[in-house]
């Protein structure tokens, strides 16, 4: 069983398009992420779900927006691609850090990245 | 600003030979560092976590280690199937923020 699914594994698009990557993670956790890699293979977030509410928004252009219909998806919506918008789009789900008392730990769970190219 | 940093970037090691990896982090508050091994076209798999000075984790070749400063995670007797990308991530704040290094890319040959 896949724990944390993407979908597309691969995306090219031209510039201009609107675009989205879906994602499900079938774990029961109650908190989603998505996390942007860049061709010098660092992993920066974007955003974080928890039970449906944004939590964490990064300073990442408005035409980036997430969409979670419910707690086991969180969806990324891309509007105006640009060729910096190129790079692997990695999804990661999380247990609820609101259960682990004074230790607040995160040990996340990865999808398996959707590379996006912008010609 | 809080930074994480790994060394080196790169290593090169034979079967058998024992290495370690460096994580040095600056960090206000750490609630937690986390290693994962990343493989070419995929996403990043957890190995461990530590939360304070002193803490060890092992698993199989891999031991891991935390001091106020920076984490080490040695590599002993490694194969060729441990070649991947290990990357180091400290936690910030309570919302699991996670802010990686930039990895360290380990090849093990026969």
């Amino acid at each position: 069983d896949t724990a944390v699914s993407q979908t597309p594994k691969y995306l090219v698009t031209q510039m201009g398009n609107d675009k989205s990557i879906k994602c499900e993670q079938n774990l029961g956790h109650d908190t989603m992420y998505w996390y942007k890699q860049d061709s010098k293979k660092f992993l920066k977030i974007m955003f974080s779900y928890n039970n449906k509410e944004l939590i964490i928004n990064e300073t990442v252009p408005n035409r980036f927006s997430p969409k979670s219909p419910d707690k086991a998806h969180l969806n990324l919506h891309i509007n105006s691609l640009e060729l910096g918008d190129s790079a692997v789009y990695f999804c990661a789900s999380s247990q609820d850090l609101a259960h682990r008392g004074a230790f607040t730990y995160n040990e996340q769970f990865f999808g398996p990245g959707t590379r996006l190219t912008v010609l | 600003e809080d930074q994480v940093t790994q060394s080196p970037e790169a290593l090169r090691l034979q079967e058998g030979e024992s290495s370690s990896l460096n994580c040095s982090y600056t960090v206000s508050g750490l609630r937690g560092l986390f290693w994962y091994r990343q493989d070419p076209g995929k996403g990043p798999e957890f190995l461990f976590t530590l939360y304070s000075a002193g803490e060890e984790k092992e698993k199989e070749r891999l031991k891991a280690t935390l001091t106020k400063k920076e984490s080490f995670l040695h590599i002993t007797a490694p194969k060729p199937e441990d070649s991947a990308t290990y990357l180091c991530a400290v936690q910030e704040g309570s919302w699991g923020k996670l802010q990686f290094g930039a990895g360290t890319q380990v090849v093990v040959t026969p």
